[in-house]
This record gives C-alpha cells, structure tokens and sequence, in this order.
C-alpha cells in the first residue's frame, strides 16, 4: 500500500534557527497537504499543494510540492516557539470525491529558547 | 468559526466491552472521516463516509468496526469488541463538497480511548 514517509523523525533547534522536514511518498500523489499538531491536540489544517512544483508561502513557512508529485517540504524560517509541535505531511492519491488521506510518520519539532 | 466536535473527550473500557465514539461534523460538509493515531505515532486513516454509506475503509477497520450517521448531524464510530490495541486517540474530521478545490480536512479534537 501507499507509504508515506518523513524525515527527520525529531529536530530540536535553537529559537530562531530554520527548520525543514522532507516528505517522501512511494506512489504519485493528487494533492498533498500539511498538518501542524500540537502536543495534546488534533491535526490542523495548514495548507495544500496540487500543482507539480508548486510553492507557496505562509509568513514564515514555505512548502514545496515535488515535480514527480511524490515529495514534498516544509521549511520554517527563524523558528519561534509557538512553531512546537509535529508536522505531518498527508498525501491523496484522487482529485475528487472522499480524500483518503495517507499521513506521513511526523516530524516533532521542539524549540530552545 | 465552525468546528467539529468529539464526545467524549475520554473513554476507558473493559477489553471485550462495546463502545461508541460520537462526532459531530461541521453542518455544512458532506465527508466524514475517522482516524486514529496511537500514542506518539502517526494518524492513521480507518474510514470514509458519504452519502450515508462507506466510501473507503483500511485494513485496520474489520468487522469489529462500524460508522453510522444516525440523525443528520451525528456520526458514529462503534468498536463491537474492544481489544487491548484498539487504545488510541480517534479524531472524527469532515470537509466540503465533492468538487472542492480544497480538501481540507478539519479534525476533531479527539477521543481518548484506552482499553483496559
């Protein structure tokens, strides 16, 4: 069955630092999207990448979708403390009807302050 | 701003015992979900829910398993026999319409389940 996988499984990096996780599925994706889980809470939506090659750009995040359509990364510029938390990438593999969403393994970030 | 809902927050159980997970989807989605993510692992997909009849389940999500939308706004997740390996947190989520440009999934918050 379809696979996702990231890396790294942890980072810790000093506040301000950049962080990045890479996501790499084994099957063609549709679309991929980006969760940001908070310790104790529940996946929140952070956006979504349909396009081969795109890019787009929250503030400080920057997510790229691969040109194959089967990775993807998220990069965090000058890490703040309120960026804690796991990130999951999660990969569908249809454009329409119920999304299936294949999660990746997470990357849990924490912050030094 | 809407939000799904998720009763109860906890559940502790007997191994053997049924249980019913209650999810309320925001009123205006057609797709309801359920996941489950056991302690400091990922979330994993169990099923998929419209137009009152499963559109996709995993392999986790055997006969022990069933999903119900009973009255228009609630939906069900019930384990029939609990096992020791059902003791996860299970996240109800839902999203819009079938031709969405976004799919975004907006999660519960989640119901602990631990089997004892």
């Amino acid at each position: 069955g379809q696979q996702v996988m990231q890396i790294p499984q942890y980072q810790h990096v000093q506040e301000g630092e950049d962080f990045t996780t890479y996501c790499n599925s084994s099957t063609t994706l549709s679309n991929i999207q980006w969760y940001k889980q908070r310790p104790g809470g529940h996946p929140v939506f952070l956006i979504q990448l349909v396009k081969s090659g795109e890019v787009k750009k929250q503030k400080r995040l920057t997510f790229q979708f691969g040109e194959a359509k089967k990775n993807s990364s998220l990069h965090i510029t000058a890490t703040q403390t309120t960026d804690v938390g796991t990130y999951f990438c999660a990969g569908s593999r249809f454009h329409f009807g119920n999304e299936k969403l294949t999660f990746g393994t997470g990357t849990r970030l924490t912050i030094i302050p | 701003e809407p939000e799904v809902t998720q009763t109860p927050s906890h559940q502790v159980t007997q191994m053997g015992q049924e249980v019913i997970l209650r999810c309320v989807p925001i009123s205006n989605h057609l797709y309801f979900y359920w996941y489950r993510q056991i302690l400091g692992q990922k979330v994993e997909f169990l099923v998929s829910f419209y137009n009152n009849e499963i559109s996709e389940k995993s392999e986790i999500f055997d006969d022990q398993f069933s999903v119900e939308r009973p009255d228009g706004s609630n939906f069900t997740l019930k384990i029939r026999s609990t096992k020791l390996e059902d003791s996860a947190m299970y996240f109800c989520a839902s999203s819009e319409a079938l031709l969405a440009a976004n799919y975004e999934q907006y999660f519960g918050p989640g119901t602990r389940l631990t089997v004892t």
